[in-house]
């Protein structure tokens, strides 16, 4: 059974720095690109970053590049997301995802966690 | 960044109705576009991939059809459990985008 599950969300303040982690289960991890989406309270999903199994290929959304770090530890099976220079308009739930297949859409998603900045 | 746009942003259906749910890419993604269904509180679901290909486990009503700009996704007879937020996904190009959701609610 796959299973992804965040930690690392809270409350920090504008400009501060946050690391999420995606812990995986119940698939050939380093095979597999993983990802991050967020959810702004009441709104809709927005994509974040990927990267490849390898770590070979990343990419990010415009509003977070320079920000936002991905990173990935195949021995651990887990999956990272930097954050620094927070804004409140980062305000969201974060989802971990597993890519379908090479770089392709999402299909296994973690329960999703709340990051809040706020002053 | 591709814009994808669906239509209508929410409407309301009874049970056993037939529901069509469209987006619409800002340019051509081929049939890179995927579903998901979204309900209160929880994570999304990948309904559909690769434009038409039901997602492993997902019940046979629901399909999608299209190409290029254009698609769409059909709910062939609503069950009560359908009632939730429909988004589809561009993964043609980055950053892969989302259409603003759809709302389904009942009548």
């Amino acid at each position: 059974e796959v299973r992804l599950l965040e930690s690392g969300g809270g409350l920090v303040q504008p400009g501060g720095s946050l690391r999420l982690s995606c812990a995986a289960s119940g698939f050939t991890f380093s095979n597999s690109a993983m990802g991050w989406v967020r959810q702004a309270p009441g709104q809709g999903l927005e994509w974040v970053s990927v990267m490849s199994g390898s770590g070979d290929n990343i990419y990010y959304t415009d509003s977070v590049k320079g920000r936002f770090t991905i990173s990935r530890d195949n021995s651990e099976n887990t999956v990272y997301l930097q954050m620094n220079s927070l804004r409140v308009e980062d305000t969201a739930v974060y989802y971990c995802a597993k890519d379908r297949e090479v770089l392709g859409c999402s299909d296994y998603w973690g329960q999703g966690t709340l990051v809040t900045v706020s002053s | 960044a591709i814009r994808m746009t669906q239509s209508p942003s929410s409407f309301s259906a009874s049970i056993g109705d037939r529901v069509t749910i469209t987006c619409r890419a800002s340019q051509g993604i081929s049939s890179y576009l995927a579903w998901y269904q979204q309900k209160p509180g929880k994570a999304p679901k990948l309904l559909i991939y690769a434009a038409s290909t039901l997602e492993s486990g997902v019940p046979s009503r629901f399909s999608g059809s299209g190409s290029g700009t254009d698609f769409t996704l059909t709910i062939s007879s609503l069950q009560s459990e359908d009632f939730a937020t429909y988004y589809c996904q561009q993964y043609y190009s980055y950053p892969r985008t989302f259409g603003q959701g759809t709302r389904l609610e009942i009548k």
